[in-house]
């Protein structure tokens, strides 16, 4: 599985976009791009996952770059309970031995 | 509700003693993992099992067994408890095939003392 990389930590204002950047020069071709969020003290949730065409769903917007190697998840308006972690990750599509896996994830705080 | 129930949900337990983790999923998931998360860090994966009846390793399964008892229950065991094995445990399960995502369970706080 390619590797990522994404910022520790960033902060954003209640009400306004979230911009959350991860890199993944090294993604292969059937590789899919996944984004999960973990509130503190619960289990990961499942945000959104893409190819290579930008995805929409009420949670969240997914934009890829043409040549793949990096992506943003935009949370349109943050509110405090979108303060989380949240994993960029990379897997082959479909099927338990495209396995997930984690890395350290960039957190996000909400600021009032 | 439907989803992933773990249990306990709590425990703590004396080095040297033995502890299975109970995890059990009621959407017919094909697929279900064990993952542990330690402080300040990403899950990493220990044990999964494709499909009723198969289990593999993930990346840290030294120390920990799994048992697949059927399509709805996946349990993971600590044979001899080390301190190394302090964690929160997440269980997971997904339809095989299907990539909307992974349902996770609340999670086991485990502390070996």
């Amino acid at each position: 599985d390619a590797k990522t990389t994404q910022p520790p930590s960033m902060d954003c204002a209640e009400g306004r976009a979230a911009n959350l950047p991860c890199n993944h020069s090294t993604i292969s071709g059937n590789e899919y791009v996944y984004w999960y969020r973990q509130i503190h003290s619960q289990g990961p949730q499942y945000i959104i996952h893409g190819l290579k065409n930008n995805e929409t769903n009420e949670m969240a917007s997914l934009i890829i770059t043409e040549d793949r190697k990096s992506s943003t998840l935009i949370l349109p308006h943050a509110t405090l309970r979108d303060t989380a972690v949240y994993y960029c990750i990379v897997r082959g599509h479909g099927g338990a031995t495209n396995k997930l896996i984690f890395g350290t994830g960039t957190l996000l705080a909400v600021q009032p | 509700n439907a989803g992933v129930t773990q249990t306990p949900k709590f425990q703590v337990l004396k080095t040297g003693q033995s502890m299975t983790l109970q995890c059990a999923q009621d959407m017919n998931h094909n697929s279900m993992y064990w993952y542990r998360q330690d402080p300040g860090m990403g899950l990493r994966l220990i044990y999964y099992s494709a499909s009723e009846g198969t289990t593999d390793k993930g990346e840290v399964p030294n120390g920990y067994n799994v048992s697949r008892l059927n399509k709805r229950e996946f349990s993971l065991r600590l044979e001899s408890a080390a301190p190394s094995q302090t964690s929160v445990y997440f269980c997971a399960s997904s339809e095989r095939g299907n990539d909307y995502g992974y349902t996770f369970g609340s999670g086991t706080r485990l502390t070996v003392v």
